[in-house]
């Protein structure tokens, strides 16, 4: 069974600091993504990386997945109350479209 | 473009007694997943409809859930009989499958989800 383990699984923190979230896996990824979840909706894609080691910028987040194809991370500079929300990676197992969820962080970023 | 439909958004039912939750994906998404959410964790899938047949249910407990998606278009999941552990968001996701850089991938579209409370 393929899992997707995140950490850490709660994060509180100040306005204007930067924090990083790790998604790992001992299974190799076709591709992994990031979803953002707010409370009452579903998760919303904001990234998809598909390049073992390739890095991918939105705005003040970073996206970087691992040179295996294993693991990835979620990096935010100076960040903001708007970002608050269940941060969730997904993997999708080579050869299918399927796509496995990971236990979720969630942040909470105060003013 | 219309997103994904799903309805009831809210369900409270006494355990042994079905429920049952429908979807309308983004119109010419073939691929249709279910998902059971449970609070503070992430998104677990339970079946996985390409068009109208089945791909994965392997973690479909199939012994009192089932889903259908006769059309190929929308979808019905149902819990007979429920069980207090079932109480979870249920969301449906529909995806734009294609192919980057050799690799499968897509971007996964979901509902509002619905919200099974079993008392």
């Amino acid at each position: 069974t393929q899992l997707l383990e995140q950490s850490p699984q709660f994060l509180s923190i100040q306005e204007g600091e930067n924090l990083t979230v790790y998604c790992n896996s001992s299974s190799v990824f076709s591709s992994l993504q990031w979803y953002r979840q707010e409370p009452g909706e579903g998760p919303v894609l904001l990234v998809t990386v598909v390049t073992g080691g390739e890095v991918k910028k939105l705005k003040r987040l970073t996206f970087q997945f691992g040179d295996a194809r294993k693991d990835s991370s979620l990096h935010i500079t100076a960040a903001q109350p708007g970002d608050t929300g269940l941060y969730l990676c997904a993997g999708g197992p080579p050869g299918t479209y399927k796509y496995i969820f990971g236990t979720g962080t969630r942040l909470k970023v105060l003013a | 473009e219309a997103g994904v439909a799903q309805s009831p958004r809210y369900k409270i039912i006494e355990k042994r007694q079905s429920v049952a939750f429908w979807c309308n994906p983004i119109s010419g998404h073939a691929t249709l997943y279910w998902y059971q959410q449970i609070l503070g964790q992430g998104p677990k899938l339970l079946i996985q409809f390409q068009n109208n047949g089945v791909v994965d249910d392997s973690q479909l407990p199939k012994d009192r859930f089932s889903a259908e998606r006769l059309k190929g278009v929308d979808s019905t999941l149902k819990i007979q009989p429920a069980k207090l552990e079932d109480s979870a968001v249920y969301l449906c996701a529909s995806s734009d499958n294609y192919r980057l850089g050799g690799f499968n991938t897509g971007e996964l579209f979901f509902g509002e989800g619905s919200r099974l409370t079993v008392l």
